[in-house]
């Protein structure tokens, strides 16, 4: 199967920093990815969805202003939670479908390894 | 949006006991899935299934998508089959994947 990987594989920062998140399709292109949150006992739900070349889309209840997202190529999409608390420590997984440039209904999703962040 | 209900939410088996996981889903899909989450986090892709039957070693899964549901069976399991077993759809309306509760799986030796 198609292959998403996530850097880094864990963090630990600073109430107050920034922290960035990359997540990159190794062998197809993806023009859209897709990101998810985690928590302990839970389901994964989607923050955003991430366009290569234009903004993200947010669902209801993310700040954008606070997870940024930029999807500067059609491998690599980035996630920075900025001036991060405790509350945003959790499981942050991205997504991208193997439909190709452009095409992303009815495709696969593949995930990436996932990214703990515990914020002291 | 779409609701996606998985059963059971917990399930504890012997090692070599054969499973059924269920998924059902409210509204018609274009895509459904069913992924194994490790102890790492790591979802790994079990079967890409909007309709029909799969089979893939021990594994095999069913959607009848007319009927809005599908069934994940585990056959003689292992310990290695413990984890979070989620199903997620794609509405026909979008692009976005929306999962389920999952199943978490406990198999002892």
């Amino acid at each position: 199967g198609a292959v998403v990987s996530q850097h880094p594989s864990w963090v630990i920062c600073k109430s107050g920093t920034s922290v960035k998140i990359e997540c990159r399709s190794l062998d197809f292109q993806a023009t859209t990815m897709f990101w998810y949150r985690q928590f302990p006992k839970q389901s994964l739900m989607l923050m955003a969805t991430s366009n290569e070349g234009s903004k993200a889309t947010y669902e209801q209840g993310v700040e954008k202003d606070k997870f940024l997202i930029n999807h500067a190529s059609l491998t690599l999409s980035t996630l920075t939670v900025t001036s991060a608390h405790p509350e945003d420590s959790s499981f942050y997984i991205c997504s991208a479908r193997t439909g190709g440039a452009g095409w992303v209904v009815n495709t696969e999703a593949f995930f990436g390894q996932g990214t703990r962040l515990t914020v002291v | 949006g779409i609701q996606v209900e998985q059963s059971p939410p917990d399930l504890i088996l012997q090692e070599g006991a054969n499973s059924t996981l269920r998924c059902n889903f409210s509204d018609s899909v274009n895509n459904l899935q069913w992924f194994h989450q490790n102890p790492w986090g790591q979802l790994i892709n079990l079967f890409y299934i909007p309709s029909g039957t799969k089979q893939n070693g021990r594994l095999s899964a069913t959607t009848v998508a007319t009927e809005r549901y599908s069934l994940l069976y585990i056959s003689s399991s292992q310990t290695t089959d413990s984890g979070v077993y989620f199903c997620a759809v794609e509405e026909t309306s979008g692009s976005r994947l929306t999962f389920g509760e999952g199943t978490q799986l406990t198999v002892n030796p």
